[in-house]
């Protein structure tokens, strides 16, 4: 099992330029979670999707961020007309339907120049 | 919304010394799920405990943690802690009203321990 997979796992991009992250969740899992991390704010979810379904993106930017899952295994944030603020690490987790645990990817770590 | 309240910043300890991180939560549904987790530098978050069941202590890998309820705590402790401990620890709820649901974090606990 090769666990969560995201790509890219770096990422710079100028301010105003889009960025697309991806994530490979574990086979089997059927829920799949987006997270931002940053030295200031921790840990802040963002989205997350049950059998492709978006189920809650109460802590997407609204503007700016979007996220898709278009099968059952990947799943796409895109953040359009980056800014500096949005550099973070962002972090992909899965889990089984009815399964209370998270299992998180690598990260994608994004720089906005 | 909920939220998480965690020991602030930085603890540091000596080699051999008890660890005990501090969590507290607040929220409005009567049956949240209560996480550890533990990133260790440049990697990504990974469980260490967890727990739903009120007053009931649950151990993994020498932590232990006990749901409090009744003083909506979920404290993370340790009774000697090694140099491999060294990492970030978040405490981080669910608040159970979906079968699997997003996470609420903590902003992190670093505990650096050592020689």
């Amino acid at each position: 099992n090769a666990g969560v997979i995201q790509t890219p796992r770096h990422k710079v991009t100028g301010k105003g330029q889009e960025a697309t992250l991806w994530c490979e969740p574990i086979s089997g899992h059927s829920a799949v979670f987006w997270y931002r991390q940053t030295i200031v704010q921790g840990l802040e979810f963002l989205t997350y999707f049950r059998n492709q379904a978006p189920i809650d993106d109460s802590g997407m930017p609204k503007e700016r961020f979007s996220a898709q899952m278009p099968n059952q295994s990947h799943s796409t944030l895109k953040i359009q007309s980056t800014q500096p603020q949005d550099s973070a690490v962002y972090l992909c987790a899965s889990s089984h339907w009815g399964g209370d645990t998270q299992y998180f990817g690598p990260g994608t770590r994004l720089l906005v120049l | 919304g909920d939220s998480v309240t965690q020991t602030e910043g930085l603890v540091t300890l000596t080699e051999g010394l008890p660890v005990m991180l501090n969590c507290t939560y607040q929220t409005i549904y009567s049956n949240p799920f209560l996480f550890w987790y533990v990133q260790h530098l440049n990697e990504s978050p990974r469980l260490l405990l967890k727990s739903f069941t009120d007053n009931k202590r649950t151990e993994h890998q020498g932590f232990h943690a006990t749901l409090h309820k009744s003083s909506s705590s979920f404290h993370l402790q340790k009774s000697s802690a090694q140099l491999s401990d060294s990492a970030l620890y978040y405490c981080a709820l669910s608040d159970g009203t979906q079968v699997v649901g997003q996470l609420t974090f903590g902003r992190g606990t670093r505990l650096q321990v050592y020689a």
